[in-house]
């Protein structure tokens, strides 16, 4: 079955630290796609970044980078000189497809974390 | 103007009431999706709909019954709740091609007395 792990439950960083979350996943598909969604206290989730199983390369985006490695089943997430709008909780996804060609998402538990000025 | 809307923001309601929660996407996509999040679990799936029909139900008691009139709307009628369904319900929406990313709703919080 799919899983997905965020063992870090909570982090607490002080302002232009750099910090990473990680996520493990189970998955027995060869295709799949992994998901990282950030979660105001306002309670919307707000999506970050999809990426394909087939696709190992790194990305970043502004302050924001994605490490994939397909050999440890991860997705780890790294946010680069923090800053107090970041303190959300984050979740990182894994796609499970289901009958009809949409998509299920199976979540970690999140990781809460809190930037400190 | 956010892609998903839902109504009511909050929601407190007892054990013998009826009311219903209402999503609504204006992103044109054709697959929306209930979640429920209760504090320290992982969201959890329980309904899917793609071009109206239902096409997954995560073993969801029918005391949570959805309705899914178009691809824009979706509701979620409660009747006779219990106090460990106080909850955030988030809605969201995403195109039909498994690979496309869900956009989600504000959520309701739901509190059963």
């Amino acid at each position: 079955a799919q899983k997905v792990t965020q063992a870090q439950t909570e982090i607490s960083v002080v302002e232009k630290e750099d910090v990473t979350l990680d996520c493990v996943y189970e998955t027995r598909d060869t295709t799949y796609y992994l998901f990282w969604y950030k979660q105001p206290p306002s309670g919307e989730l707000v999506f970050l970044i999809r990426r394909n199983s087939f696709d190992e390369q790194n990305e970043i985006s502004g302050r924001y980078s994605w490490n994939f490695q397909k050999s440890t089943s991860s997705f780890n997430f790294t946010i680069t000189a923090s800053q107090v709008v970041d303190s959300a909780v984050y979740f990182c996804a894994l796609s499970d497809y289901i009958q009809g060609g949409s998509e299920k998402l199976v979540f970690g538990k999140g990781t809460k974390l809190t930037v400190n000025p | 103007e956010t892609g998903v809307t839902q109504t009511p923001r909050h929601l407190v309601m007892g054990m013998t009431n009826k009311k219903s929660l209402k999503c609504e996407q204006h992103l044109g996509h054709n697959a929306m999706y209930w979640y429920k999040q209760s504090a320290k679990k992982p969201l959890e799936l329980m309904f899917v709909y793609n071009f109206k029909e239902q096409t997954e139900n995560n073993s969801v008691p029918s005391r949570f019954s959805p309705e899914c009139p178009n691809s824009s709307h979706l509701f979620l009628h409660l009747h006779t709740l219990q106090p460990e369904d106080s909850a955030l319900y988030l809605c969201a929406s995403s195109q039909y091609q498994g690979d496309q990313p869900q956009h989600f709703g504000d959520g309701t919080r739901l509190s059963i007395l």
